[in-house]
């Protein structure tokens, strides 16, 4: 049963640029969440989608937005690159929300750089 | 929002044992428990939800005060495979699946 699939799994981009990441849930899953997590901190809470509507935010601003599709695979999108983005980016899937009582799988991640 | 977890870093010798904490200011509803090995991604260990019950998972257990709003994580005779950072994740009352990550506990456990 394959688990969160993230891609791509390392990115170089240009400050000023705009990035994609993708993020396939683990099968029976309906629920995406993205967090981005600097060196050596916790992941911090960008957005969650569910039923492809953004059902919760963080305190990220509107440079970060994010889609669900039918299949419930999503995407988050990055404007205006900023130094200050260069992080790990995780998708993490779950069964209608993690504050139901259903853990997250997490993907890999996708580690962005803006130089 | 974010949970405060203490202490931040832990040193152990194979088959001691540690406790994590995790606590809020804010009415919890689940806290869960995850670890992550340099380099990969976290992984879920375990989840309580608000009515104070314990569980466990191999040689970890866990526990939430609901009063207290706090959770607390206990490694038994530790071995070297539980080395990792350890984050708890906390959901609220108020906004059960707006998700927050404490800044994690770094444990290390030598031989």
């Amino acid at each position: 049963d394959a688990g969160v699939t993230q891609s791509p799994t390392h990115l170089i981009k240009t400050r000023g640029q705009q990035v994609t990441l993708r993020c396939s849930p683990k099968s029976g899953h309906d629920t995406v969440s993205w967090y981005q997590q600097a060196l050596g901190q916790g992941p911090q809470f960008i957005f969650q989608y569910y039923e492809e509507e953004e059902r919760q935010r963080g305190n990220f601003p509107d440079r970060f937005s994010g889609h669900q599709y039918p299949n419930y695979s999503s995407e988050l999108n990055v404007n205006a690159l900023l130094l200050g983005d260069s992080a790990l980016y995780l998708c993490a899937s779950s069964f209608q929300g993690p504050g139901l009582g259903y853990g997250y799988t997490f993907g890999s991640g996708t580690r962005l750089t803006v130089v | 929002q974010q949970p405060v977890q203490s202490p931040q870093a832990v040193i152990l010798r194979e088959g001691e044992d540690a406790v994590i904490n995790c606590s809020s200011s804010k009415a919890l509803y689940s806290v869960h428990w995850y670890r992550q090995k340099h380099g990969e991604a976290p992984v879920f260990l375990m989840i309580l939800l608000k009515g104070g019950e314990q569980k466990g998972h191999e040689k970890i257990s866990a526990s939430f005060n609901e009063k207290k709003q706090q959770s607390s994580l206990y490694l038994t005779a530790s071995q070297l495979s539980y080395s990792g950072t350890y984050f708890c994740g906390t959901g609220y009352i108020y906004n059960f699946n707006k998700f927050y990550f404490g800044s994690g506990t770094k444990l290390n456990v030598k031989p």
